[in-house]
This record gives structure tokens, sequence and C-alpha cells, in this order.
């Protein structure tokens, strides 16, 4: 079974600090996928990449930058937190080896307060 | 406007009642379609997948995509109280593996016993 993890399930933080949010595929998948979710605005891709050191923007880059150092490993980081980016952060990969009916498979999620 | 609309409910039903979830696109371009299912602080998961236009059963499933109206639907059949969670539509051009996909906002449904 194809497992994403995410460093930490609950984070609280406050407002000015970086904060680094991990996330860990098993799979070997080349796209890896930052998504936050919000009541009312469902869910909404922050960055995503397809290989290593390769990142592209999603529809909200703005606050937010992204490493891609390893395959497996993908880190969403909140240069200077505020207090709008209190969401939940949602991490998930697939592979373009795979058929294009395969999915995209997501981590449990971080829930991320910043006061 | 959004590429991709979802109501986002509260939808609230009865045990055994058929549910219909729906949403809209205006991206002439899609064509795989998806179906996925988050409980209660969990990530969403895949329920369903179609490709282009017609239906897709899978159990109590059903998926339809009438790409002419650019309108897709979910039903539930004989709906369980363990079909409480949220629903999304989400969409691609490529597939879910060659390209970045499109949600909609999602539909929370809760069916009572």
């Amino acid at each position: 079974d194809v497992k994403v993890t995410q460093s930490s399930r609950y984070l609280v933080k406050r407002t000015g600090e970086k904060v680094f949010l991990e996330c860990v595929q098993d799979m070997d998948h080349e796209n890896m996928f930052w998504y936050r979710q919000d009541p009312g605005l469902g869910l909404r891709l922050i960055y995503f990449s397809y290989d290593v050191k390769m990142k592209e923007k999603g529809d909200i880059p703005e606050g937010y930058s992204v490493s891609r150092e390893k395959k497996e490993r993908f880190s969403l980081i909140l240069e200077s937190a505020s207090t709008n980016q209190t969401s939940m952060y949602l991490c998930a990969s697939s592979s373009t080896l795979r058929q294009v009916t395969d999915t995209q498979y997501f981590g449990p999620g971080t829930r991320l307060t910043v006061l | 406007q959004k590429e991709v609309e979802q109501d986002p409910g509260p939808l609230s039903v009865p045990e055994g009642a058929i549910v219909s979830l729906n949403c809209t696109y205006s991206n002439s371009a899609f064509q795989y379609f998806m179906w996925y299912r988050q409980y209660s602080r969990k990530g969403p998961e895949l329920l369903m997948y179609t490709y282009s236009s017609g239906n897709k059963e899978d159990g109590r499933f059903t998926a339809q995509v009438d790409k002419s109206s650019k309108y897709i639907s979910l039903f539930i059949r004989d709906s369980q109280p363990s079909d409480s969670a949220t629903y999304l539509c989400a969409m691609s051009d490529r597939g879910s593996t060659l390209g970045r996909l499109y949600f909609g906002r999602g539909t929370q449904l809760t069916v009572w016993p």
C-alpha cells in the first residue's frame, strides 16, 4: 500500500515564526503536491513538484515556498507565519509511470494554527 | 469563476435514501473525472474514477459524466451512516498521474440512522 506521511498531525505556531511541514512518500512517486483545505473553499493547490529539485506554483503560492531535495520528501515552508495561514495542510503524491487512471494518494493532513 | 463548482451542502439524509452529489465545470479539456471521499480528520481517498462521458457503477455507487453539459454526478444507493463524509469531485485534462487535479469545494454528507 502507498503510504504518505506528514510530520505532524497538529501544530501551533506564533505569528512571524518560520514553519516547516514535512511530507514523505514510500512508493517512489515522481509527483508530489501540497494543498491547503479550508471550510467552504475546498482543496487549493499551493505548490507541486514533478521531480527532484523541480517545483511549480499552484493557485495560492504567496507566503509559501517548497523544497524537494530527495524524491521521497517534499517540504512546505512558511517563511513568516501569519494568522491567515491557519488551515489544514494536505500532502499528496502520484506516479507518472502508473496508468493514467491511478490516483493521487493523500497524507492524513497537518492542522496548523498560527496564533 | 472557479473551474469546478460544487455545492458544499451540508446534506443530511436518512439511512436508505438515494443521495445525489453534483459538480459542474467550465474547462472543456477535462476528460478524467474523480470522486474522493474524506472522513473527518483524514486525507481524501479515491472513490470513483471515470474517463470521458458515461456511467460507471461500483456497488452502491454510480458515477455519471455528461461532457456536453459539463456536469458530473455521484449517486449513492441505500445510503448508510458509514457514508457520512465529505465528497470531493476532481477532474483533469491529463489524468491524475500526469498533471494536477482541479477540485470542487466538497459536499458534506450526513446519513442518520
